[in-house]
């Protein structure tokens, strides 16, 4: 079957910096994706890795592995606003999206 | 604001009654998409449909029913509703329907509550 595998819940304090991991087994493998999730809120797109490495956006990274099935979200500097849950999804071989449970992801000052 | 307009935001409704949540977006995208979202799980796709007059069933599509008579709306339909379709109901789209990044741009949800 196919599985994405993230912590269910991290705590981490405001100034810092957090690593979220993102494993998964899927059915092929055409693209990563992380989406960040505000309570009672819709999800929003954050990153896309297709290549293995490292893609920075502002105080965001995100690192792919295609041989290990390995994806980690950095945040930096972390600010209150960040306190949200975090979406790891694949791509698998039919183009369909597969989610993990998500991250959620407390802050404190 | 363009976007996704979703409609009901919440509702409560009576086993066996039938619901239509109703998705309208305005970004001329080519794919839309249902997904449940229930606590512990992740993301679930019920129905797509990858453009206008074509639909196709997800992961999880028994009790649920979509059409696409356009680009903009996306209306997805319980007949007779069930205690387990109690959820977040998030419509989505995209500008295509695989390939490339295929960014999601999601609805504010709706939370339906089947008693």
């Amino acid at each position: 079957g196919q599985n994405i595998d993230q912590p269910t819940e991290m705590t981490a304090t405001e100034g810092a910096i957090v690593q979220i991991n993102c494993t998964y087994q899927t059915s092929g493998f055409n693209g990563l994706f992380w989406y960040q999730q505000h309570a009672g809120e819709a999800p929003t797109f954050l990153s896309y890795n297709v290549l293995d490495g490292l893609e920075e956006k502002g105080r965001f990274s995100s690192f792919l592995s295609r041989s290990k099935g390995y994806s980690y979200l950095l945040l930096k500097e972390l600010q209150m606003k960040d306190s949200a849950s975090y979406l790891c999804a694949v791509r698998d071989s039919n183009y369909q999206l597969i989610w993990g449970a998500g991250t959620k992801l407390i802050i404190k000052p | 604001t363009a976007g996704i307009t979703q409609a009901p935001t919440s509702q409560i409704l009576a086993a066996g009654r039938s619901m239509t949540l109703r998705c309208t977006q305005d970004m001329r995208h080519n794919a839309m998409y249902w997904y449940r979202q229930d606590l512990g799980l992740g993301l679930r796709l019920i129905h797509y449909s990858n453009t206008a007059g074509t639909t196709g069933k997800g992961e999880v599509p028994d009790g649920y029913s979509v059409s696409r008579a356009n680009t903009d709306d996306f209306p997805l339909t319980l007949a007779s509703a069930v205690p387990s379709q109690t959820s977040v109901y998030f419509c989505a789209s995209s500008e295509q329907g695989a390939g490339g990044a295929n960014v999601l741009t999601f609805g504010a949800g709706s939370r339906l509550t089947v008693l």
